[in-house]
């Protein structure tokens, strides 16, 4: 199994350009989530789907898209970039989030996005 | 209180020397917590789940106190390897997302 893939690793973006980081993940995982993190802000929650077709806001969905149609991918889209977008963003899977078990979340290698 | 909460440090220490970092949480309800390891400029990966009143595995052990509601990571004999962020990790209310503390840099050195 691959695991969780994310495309690309790397991006340099201008302030106002969109682009859509791919992610999708091989363990027929029904949670997915993007976090993005910042030096001394943790990770922080983006966007999260809990099977296809259904998704929700997290801690900082604004200026970002999702779509579930298949359970294994779950890409991000950047509408128009903006400098403070600049950061590593993360796509995770798990079987179960919040139960007891099973609930590993299983990262990407990440997103090193670029806003300028 | 903030839903997850852990002191940023930095911890230096000596290989060998034992060190504990905590965690506070603000959700009475949650049953299950985690620590993730994070690798510098890498993803985060579980490192510990706790479901009771700890958890043990080789030189780590993590402890719950549910009345103070807090997490404990303890590392033994520390290694040049155990260098990294830890990350204290606790579903959100609705059961929905886990949400992730800053994290705990450790620095172990020879």
């Amino acid at each position: 199994n691959a695991g969780v893939t994310q495309t690309p690793k790397f991006q340099v973006l201008k302030t106002g350009q969109s682009m859509t980081l791919q992610c999708a993940q091989d363990m027929n995982h029904e949670y997915m989530s993007w976090y993005r993190q910042d030096p001394g802000m943790g990770l922080r929650l983006i966007h999260y789907s809990v099977g296809a077709g259904i998704t929700d806001q997290g801690e900082v969905p604004n200026g970002y898209n999702v779509s579930r149609s298949t359970t294994e991918d779950f890409p991000l889209r950047l509408l128009s970039a903006a400098p403070s977008q600049t950061s590593v963003y993360f796509c995770a899977s798990s079987y179960n989030p919040g139960g007891l078990a099973d609930n590993e979340q299983f990262f990407g290698p990440g997103t090193r996005l670029t806003v300028l | 209180r903030k839903e997850v909460e852990q002191d940023p440090g930095p911890f230096n220490v000596p290989e060998g020397a034992t060190v504990a970092f905590n965690c506070t949480y603000s959700n009475s309800a949650s049953q299950s917590f985690f620590w993730y390891r994070q690798d510098c400029r890498k993803e985060p990966k579980l490192l510990m789940s706790v479901y009771s009143s700890g958890n043990e595995d080789g030189r780590f052990t993590a402890q719950l106190n549910r009345a103070s509601q807090y997490i404990s990571l303890l590392i033994r004999d520390s290694k040049l390897s155990d260098s990294a962020t830890y990350l204290c990790v606790v579903p959100n209310q609705a059961g929905t997302a886990l949400i992730f503390g800053k994290g705990t840099t450790l620095s172990v050195s020879s």
